[in-house]
């Protein structure tokens, strides 16, 4: 089955204490990306992945990092949270050729 | 970059009516707006889309409309039905450009179909 799985899918962490969230897909998909959904601001692109060692800033990539390793894993690393990072986080791949964007489950994160 | 706005925010229907929802980007350059459907809880999934050479497209009850000219895009759905209810986002991007993977998504509409 072609998926897309994220972890944690909730987590409650305080100010400053390192977290990462995994993202891994089985599609053989080259394009990875984050998102974070705000009330009333959609879905904003954090960071965005176009193949293995190849990411890019997407409209908020400031307080976060991204690595890619391997072509199936896309982990977002937050190095020092803060509260205006809680958020629903959603990592996507892209089918490259109907540019589809294929949803992770989301991962609901809490910075107090 | 591009700029998405996307309205209205809130759309309430009778179930049977149709809605219609609207986009309005800045760039030019783009050439391909989808839309994605987001029930609660759950991850947003496309549920239409449109490329620039093509002013409309149809899939049952929905259907987007497009005007390069203008820079606007709206998503249609005929005969609502209370399963229809979720949050509506529309998209864009330059796809096969130099943007490659730069999507820009609109703040979101949330419809609500009562039976």
């Amino acid at each position: 089955e072609a998926q897309v799985t994220q972890n944690p899918r909730y987590l409650i962490t305080v100010t400053g204490k390192k977290l990462t969230v995994t993202c891994s897909q089985n599609m053989n998909h080259e394009y990875m990306s984050w998102y974070r959904q705000d009330p009333g601001l959609g879905l904003r692109q954090i960071y965005y992945s176009m193949n293995v060692e190849v990411t890019d800033k997407g409209d908020v990539p400031e307080g976060y990092k991204v690595s890619r390793k391997e072509k199936r894993n896309f982990p977002l690393i937050l190095e020092s949270p803060s509260p205006n990072q809680t958020s629903l986080y959603f990592c996507a791949t892209e089918d490259s050729l109907s540019y589809e964007q294929y949803f992770g489950p989301g991962t609901r994160l809490t910075v107090t | 970059g591009e700029n998405v706005e996307q309205h209205p925010s809130t759309l309430s229907v009778q179930e049977g009516d149709s809605a219609v929802i609207k986009c309005t980007y800045s760039d030019s350059a783009s050439n391909y707006f989808p839309w994605y459907k987001q029930e609660l809880g759950k991850r947003p999934q496309l549920i239409i889309d449109i490329r620039s050479n093509v002013g409309e497209k149809k899939d049952q009850r929905i259907a987007v409309t497009l005007n390069k000219t203008a820079k606007h895009f709206s998503l249609h759905i005929t005969e609502t039905q209370p399963e229809d209810s979720a949050v509506y986002f529309c998209a864009v991007t330059l796809a096969g450009g130099t943007s490659y993977g730069k999507l820009t998504f609109g703040q979101g509409t949330i419809l609500t179909v009562h039976p």
